[in-house]
């Protein structure tokens, strides 16, 4: 089974703050994605990368960064918070870019913004 | 422009009766349908998916049908279970790295 691991399930941050989301996949998945999940807005795409060091912006990349430094371990950063983030954020991975494979999530990580 | 929609925000069955979860699609292009479950501060959990090639899938009590002249997918949870109260999310993809999403159905189950 895939397993991607999100390192906190809850956050609170201060506005202006830089926070680091963080997440591992144990299948050696090339493919890493960053969602966030708002009510009545579905899942939208932040980020995703397809192999280290390699990024692609998603449908909403404003105000975020990533960092995929190594094939296991995608990294979403905020550069400085402001309360609209305060959202649940979703990482997945997939193993075919281009092909019909599904999306594995992570727990998620609820930040609040304050 | 939503590309993927679910209609309805919620859905409430009796335990035992069939669940239909309903999803409408706009682009043609799509070709990879999924259906995705989600219980509260939990991530999404892939459920069932379905290729543009066939009309219909099955895994155990959980059947997804496509109707691609009517750009029309459904999930069918039959019997339904006290545990299958959650949210659904359907999803498509045009076999590219891109996930559509719609905004979630919240199925809840009656004992």
């Amino acid at each position: 089974d895939v397993k991607v691991t999100q390192s906190s399930r809850y956050l609170v941050k201060r506005t202006g703050e830089k926070v680091f989301l963080e997440c591992v996949q144990d299948m050696d998945h090339e493919n890493m994605f960053w969602y966030r999940q708002d009510p009545g807005l579905g899942l939208r795409l932040i980020y995703f990368s397809y192999d280290v060091k390699m990024k692609e912006k998603g449908d909403i990349p404003e105000g975020y960064s990533v960092s995929r430094e190594k094939k296991e371990r995608f990294s979403l950063i905020l550069e400085s918070a402001s309360t609209n983030q305060t959202s649940m954020y979703l990482c997945a991975s997939k193993g075919l870019l281009m092909g019909n494979s599904p999306l594995h999530f992570g727990n998620g990580t609820r930040l609040t913004v304050t | 422009d939503q590309q993927v929609k679910q209609n309805s925000p919620s859905l409430s069955v009796q335990e035992g009766r069939i669940s239909i979860l309903n999803c409408d699609y706009t682009n043609s292009m799509f070709d990879y349908f999924l259906w995705y479950k989600k219980y509260p501060a939990e991530g999404p959990t892939f459920l069932i998916s379905i290729s543009s090639i066939k009309d219909k899938n099955e895994d155990g009590r959980f059947t997804v049908f496509l109707n691609k002249s009517a750009k029309h997918l459904s999930l069918h949870i039959v019997p339904s279970q006290p545990g299958d109260s959650a949210v659904y999310f359907c999803a498509a993809s045009a076999g590219t790295y891109k996930y559509i999403f719609g905004t979630g159905t919240r199925l809840k189950v009656l004992a």
